[in-house]
């Protein structure tokens, strides 16, 4: 059974820093692009950044572009966002996703989802 | 910024046909894509590439497109249809977008 579980989450400070993982199973985890996609409280989604299945590549939205990085390790089929300079309204559940090609582009879509984890930034 | 526009709620009785659109200058050109997200669960892709529908998804799940809006039609839909459904897309540069999402309630 395909599967993706988030970690990671937490509560820190205006200002500080947090890595979340994802780690994958029940497939090929580099022959798929994977996604990070979060949600305020009450809001919307909103896609936040996507990495190619080589790790090669890596996209961001300008609301969180110079603040984070996304990486891969193939090798143990997981996905990370390294999340600096946080800010209060990046206050927000975090879910890893996969798509079903290599390479992120225009058709990218989030097939599978994790269940999420909570970040919250508050002083 | 590239926006893709929902309406926040549609209301249907059982068994009528829920109709959710999305609109957006670049989706004539660019695929659309449909989540639901039940309360408190994580979203569910439920159309992909504007009319196709993943393995395990209802039939009654379809989707359609015309011009600079695309549809989610619902046909007769249930209670457990009730959720919150979010189109995908991008815009001309490839950068991935989500609507606002719409809110269906079935009663």
């Amino acid at each position: 059974e395909e599967q993706l579980l988030e970690s990671g989450g937490g509560l820190v400070q205006p200002g500080g820093s947090l890595r979340l993982s994802c780690t994958a199973s029940g497939f090929i985890f580099s022959d798929c692009a994977m996604s990070w996609v979060r949600q305020a409280p009450g809001k919307g989604l909103e896609w936040v950044s996507s990495i190619s299945g080589s790790g090669g590549k890596s996209y961001f939205a300008d609301s969180v572009k110079g603040r984070f990085t996304m990486s891969r390790d193939n090798s143990n089929n997981t996905v990370y966002l390294q999340m600096n300079s946080l800010r209060v309204e990046d206050t927000a559940v975090y879910y890893c996703a996969e798509a079903p090609t290599p390479i992120v582009g225009s058709t990218t879509f989030f097939r599978r989802w994790g269940q999420g984890t909570l970040v919250t930034v508050s002083s | 910024s590239y926006e893709l526009t929902q309406p926040p709620s549609v209301s249907v009785s059982p068994g009528q046909t829920a109709r959710i659109t999305c609109s957006g200058s670049a989706l004539p050109r660019q695929y659309a894509y449909w989540y639901q997200q039940k309360t408190g669960q994580a979203p569910v892709l439920v159309i992909y590439k504007d009319t196709e529908r993943p393995s395990g998804i209802p039939a009654r799940f379809y989707g359609s497109t015309s011009g600079t809006t695309v549809t989610l039609s619902i046909i007769a839909a249930q209670a457990e249809d009730e959720a919150d459904y979010y189109c995908q897309s991008a815009d001309s540069s490839g950068t991935l977008v989500f609507g606002g999402g719409t809110k269906l309630t079935v009663l």
